[in-house]
């Protein structure tokens, strides 16, 4: 049973377009939204966290919104750049758990 | 601040030996989590430890054990290797819990023979 879904494994997107990465849950409890990015051989580093109590968190060219109602959570990253080609991650906590997605790969085409 | 370290980095084992991973979280931080990374799981929540306590765990089989230190320092313990065991562990550490930011490690990676 997947409780924290990115449906897709890949994403393709233009330098300088924006790029948006998705996530959806199941567990209703969760209350704390969080997106990771991992490079090759590196462990994944925090980008950006949302609560369930707001639907927007920016900070910089990074946003994640959050939609209770769908349990679903996105991720955008305007303008991409190149150093943004990655594994993306997100991630749903509660009290007692925290789930991650399998992964979203990132390539921003020159 | 130092970040969180893992060692060793790269492993090799046999099928049926065991194997000792060790991570030291950043100074200060208390809780101290262990995740599988395989290419089609993603990443794979092990446990979690607090003040030298399993706070938390996920759904491994008892092979896997771990253990942490009064120093905070954490190690995870894999016996019985099965080639399924094959995998990139990563450690993360945060101040209080593995709920909210974590800091990961760079990761050991196991190739099982």
């Amino acid at each position: 049973d997947q409780q924290v879904k990115q449906n897709s494994p890949s994403l393709s997107v233009q330098e300088g377009r924006i790029s948006i990465l998705n996530c959806d849950y199941t567990n209703s409890m969760f209350d704390y939204f969080l997106w990771y990015k991992k490079y090759p051989a590196e462990g994944p580093t925090f980008l950006i966290s949302i609560s369930s109590i707001k639907d927007k968190n920016e900070d910089g060219r990074f946003t994640v919104f959050l939609n209770k109602s769908a349990k679903h959570l996105s991720l955008h990253i305007v303008p991409s750049q190149p150093g943004d080609s990655a594994v993306y991650f997100c991630a749903a906590s509660a009290d007692d758990k925290i789930i991650f997605g399998k992964g979203t790969r990132l390539h921003i085409l020159p | 601040k130092a970040g969180v370290t893992q060692t060793p980095r790269y492993l090799i084992k046999t099928r049926g030996q065991q194997v000792t991973l060790s991570c030291s979280p950043i100074s200060g931080h208390r809780s101290v989590s262990w995740y599988q990374q395989t290419p089609g799981q993603g990443l794979q929540f092990l446990f979690e430890y607090f003040s030298e306590t399993q706070r938390n765990k996920g759904n491994f089989p008892g092979r896997f054990s771990g253990r942490q230190f009064s120093n905070s320092r954490s190690e995870m313990n894999v016996s019985t290797l099965e080639l399924g065991d094959s995998a990139l562990y990563l450690c993360a550490s945060s101040p209080y819990s593995s709920y909210n930011e974590q800091f990961f490690g760079p990761g050991t990676r196991l190739t099982v023979l």
